[in-house]
């Protein structure tokens, strides 16, 4: 299986600054279809988890453009560019380019 | 709007079996994939089975295999998670979602939780 592996796991910010996330996988997402599916989600306390990006830098319907999504191969990275208290919350990466399709371990996001 | 709602979640003995369901609405369920994903207790989110619009494919973890079946009716915008032979490691909130990979469409359910315990 395509192990998902993110950076940092906790990741305290000032409201107002950057935040970033790295996400490393295993084997190349490029798909052979020529797409790469590394997706983002967020999971807020107590929700359901919602998708912010898929294929790398593509926003979801409603996301905010502060997100940004960024990367090829097997390195990838998410990016707040001024964090919300909104923003707070565990944050995945995916892929979906080969089966099992496997998640990261989570970053939780913190507002210090 | 989109609706996801998952049933049938409860605590289960080791062994035994239980049948979640979902139902759609809010969309043409008939058009796309769909999905289970688990979360156990304060854990990481783990993809569990995708079925194809038309039923003729399905895809799962190798930890279910032979263990658990997906499977829709489209007549009855339902999806269906029939779960047997369950253990301990399979305690967790199931989650119902549709989540294409070349779109932004993108919904889940709330979740149902289910805890094998005795």
């Amino acid at each position: 299986d395509v192990v998902v592996t993110q950076s940092p796991l906790s990741l305290p910010v000032t409201l107002g600054q950057p935040a970033s996330i790295s996400c490393r996988s295993s084997h190349s997402l490029e798909h052979s279809d020529g797409n790469t599916y590394l997706n983002w989600f967020r999971q807020r306390p107590g929700q359901s988890p919602r998708r912010l990006i898929y294929k790398v830098s593509n926003w979801d319907s409603g996301v905010p453009d502060r997100f940004s999504g960024s990367g090829s191969g097997t390195d990838f990275t998410l990016k707040i560019s001024r964090v919300e208290a909104e923003d707070v919350g565990i944050y995945y990466c995916m892929q979906g380019t080969h089966w099992p399709y496997t998640f990261g371990q989570g970053t939780k996001l913190e507002i210090k | 709007e989109v609706q996801l709602v998952e049933s049938g979640g409860g605590l289960v003995q080791p062994g035994g079996s239980l049948r979640l369901s979902c139902v759609a609405s809010g969309f043409t369920f008939s058009n796309y994939w769909m999905i289970w994903v688990r979360q156990a207790p304060a854990k990481g989110l783990e993809w569990v089975a995708s079925i194809k619009q038309d039923g003729s494919e399905k895809k799962y973890v190798d930890s279910v295999k032979g263990r658990f079946t997906i499977s829709r009716d489209n007549a009855r915008d339902s999806l269906y998670l029939q779960m047997n032979s369950l253990t301990a490691d399979d305690t967790a909130v199931y989650y119902c979602a549709t989540t294409q990979r070349d779109r932004p469409f993108d919904y889940w359910g709330q979740g149902t939780l289910v805890t094998v315990s005795s």
